[in-house]
C-alpha cells in the first residue's frame, strides 16, 4: 500500500518569504517515483518535478528546490522568495515504477500575500 | 502550450441526465489516460484507467455502469456520467501518459460538473 502525507493544510506567507512544503510517503517498493504538482486557482495541474527513488540528489530550478531524503521518506519542496503567483494548492504524489497510477497527498494550500 | 484539453470546462445539468466529458491529447498519442475526481478542497482520487481499444479499469468503489469510459482513439477518451445526481457534482480531471516520457502524467484543465 502507498500513502502520501502532506501534514500542512494551509500556509500563508508574505511576498519574498521562503516557504517549505512537507511531504512524507510510505511505500513497500524499493524503487518508485515522487512528484510535485501545482494547482493554481484555474484548476489545471502543472507538473513541477519527478524524482526517482534511486536518485537522492537535491534539485534546484529557479526559485524552486526539492530535498529528497530516502532515510526519512520525505520529499520536501521549498519556494524561495515567494511571489503572489505562487499562490496555489501543491500536491505531492507517489507511484510505483511498474504502475502508472498516482497516489496523491491531500495538498497544501499556499497563499502569498503582497 | 496545452498538452491535454478537456471539453466542456464546466457544465450544469439537471438530476437524472447524462453528461459526456471529453479528454484530448494534443501533442502525442496516448494509449493510456486516467480519470480523476476532485471534491472541493480535497485531493485527486483516481476513478479509472482508460486504455485505448480495451475496457477501462475502474478503481474500487467506482461504479463502472455509472461512469462510462470510452477510449476510442489514441487521442480521445470520454467519460460519461450517467443519470447524474447532485452528489456527482465535482471537478473531473483527465491525465495523459506521454508516449515519449511515460513516467510523467500531463493533466487536463478539468471539467466542473454541477448537478442540480
Amino acid at each position: 500500500a502507498q500513502k502520501v502525507t502532506q501534514a500542512q493544510t494551509e500556509i500563508s506567507v508574505v511576498e519574498k518569504e521562503d516557504v517549505t512544503l512537507d511531504c512524507v510517503y510510505e511505500t513497500r517498493d524499493t524503487t518508485y517515483y515522487l512528484f510535485w504538482y501545482k494547482q493554481p486557482p484555474s484548476g489545471e495541474l502543472v507538473f513541477l518535478i519527478r524524482r526517482n527513488s534511486f536518485d537522492e540528489q537535491n534539485e534546484i530550478s529557479g526559485r524552486y528546490s526539492w530535498n529528497f531524503q530516502k532515510s526519512t521518506s520525505s520529499f520536501n519542496f521549498t519556494i524561495t522568495a515567494s511571489q503572489v503567483v505562487d499562490s496555489a494548492v501543491y500536491f505531492c504524489a507517489l507511484r510505483q515504477v511498474n504502475d502508472y497510477k498516482l497516489s496523491f497527498g491531500a495538498g497544501t494550500t499556499v497563499t502569498v500575500r503582497a | 502550450g496545452a498538452v491535454v484539453s478537456q471539453h466542456p470546462s464546466w457544465v450544469i445539468c439537471k438530476s437524472g441526465t447524462s453528461v459526456k466529458i471529453e479528454c484530448r491529447s494534443l501533442d502525442f498519442q496516448a494509449t493510456t489516460m486516467f480519470w480523476y475526481r476532485q471534491f472541493p478542497k480535497q485531493s485527486l482520487m483516481l476513478m479509472a484507467t482508460s486504455n485505448e481499444g480495451s475496457k477501462a479499469t475502474y478503481e474500487q468503489g467506482v461504479e463502472k455502469d455509472k461512469f462510462l469510459i470510452n477510449h476510442a482513439s489514441l487521442t480521445l477518451s470520454t467519460l460519461t456520467v450517467t443519470s447524474a445526481h447532485p452528489e456527482d457534482s465535482s471537478f473531473y480531471i483527465c491525465s495523459v501518459l506521454s508516449s515519449g516520457s511515460p513516467d510523467t502524467q500531463y493533466f487536463g484543465p478539468g471539467t466542473r460538473l454541477t448537478v442540480l
